[in-house]
């Protein structure tokens, strides 16, 4: 399967906000809603912060936020914080698999 | 919550095999799925495939069909990654991931998120 599609990167000043795309299919992102986030930080692994398209876990920032329009979902960080600097990457179920975004370099400014 | 812990580093001889563990620490996997994640140095997250011990599936991502082996002891907590005809391609850094079932659908599939993730075992390939 074909990786989903992000932005390489972003940047944002301390408390603006930002959003990073993903960008997939009608086979992926566009016939599920099992899409997630993930946040990782250098050297460290992937910890979620959104699950199925808009759902936070417990101990997760309510300045992470998630939605899908069709075949693109979307990771809004709101009131951005030095500490957000890190990766993002969304992936999506698609036929018994998973496929991964590239990934999305986060700089806070 | 329950953590997973993974094997140590290995390094390996291309052609040969590498087997990784996953221990869910305090618990078993009863109720729960473990998928396998890899990052090559400097890329992005790649899934390799996952297991649902308590059905006995396993779903293996299209590049790594008859390569990997995953498997499970549900009651020991324990999942087992195993690669095989290693190339200096495989270098990287190996994730297990647990999440939990939901069954969806008129079909009844299955999907599983990647919840609680392992430490991660860096697997080097040099002859």
């Amino acid at each position: 399967q074909s990786a989903l599609t992000q932005p390489a990167s972003v940047s944002g000043s301390p408390g603006q906000s930002i959003t990073i795309s993903c960008t997939g299919t009608s086979n992926d992102i566009g016939a599920y809603n099992f899409v997630s986030w993930y946040q990782q930080h250098p050297d460290k692994a992937p910890k979620v912060i959104i699950f199925d398209v808009n759902n936070r876990p417990s101990g997760v920032s309510f300045r992470f936020s998630g939605s899908k329009s069709g075949n693109t979902a979307s990771l809004t960080i709101s009131g951005l914080q030095p500490e957000d600097e890190a990766d993002y990457y969304c992936s999506s179920f698609t036929a018994n698999s998973r496929v991964f975004g590239g990934g999305t370099k986060l700089t806070v400014l | 919550q329950v953590q997973l812990v993974q094997s140590g580093a290995e390094v390996k001889k291309p052609g040969s095999s590498v087997k990784v563990s996953c221990k869910a620490s305090g618990g078993t996997l009863s109720g729960s799925a473990i998928s396998w994640v890899r990052q090559a140095p400097g890329q992005g997250l790649e899934w390799m495939g996952g297991i649902i011990p308590m059905f006995g599936t396993v779903d293996y991502a299209q590049n790594f069909q008859g390569r990997v082996t995953m498997t499970a002891a549900e009651f020991r907590g324990t999942a087992y990654m195993e690669l095989s005809s290693l190339t200096s391609d495989d270098t990287a850094v190996y994730y297990c991931a647990r999440g939990t079932i939901t069954i969806f659908g008129v079909n009844k599939d299955n999907y599983y998120g990647m919840d609680v993730w392992g430490q991660g075992t860096t697997v080097i390939v040099s002859s």
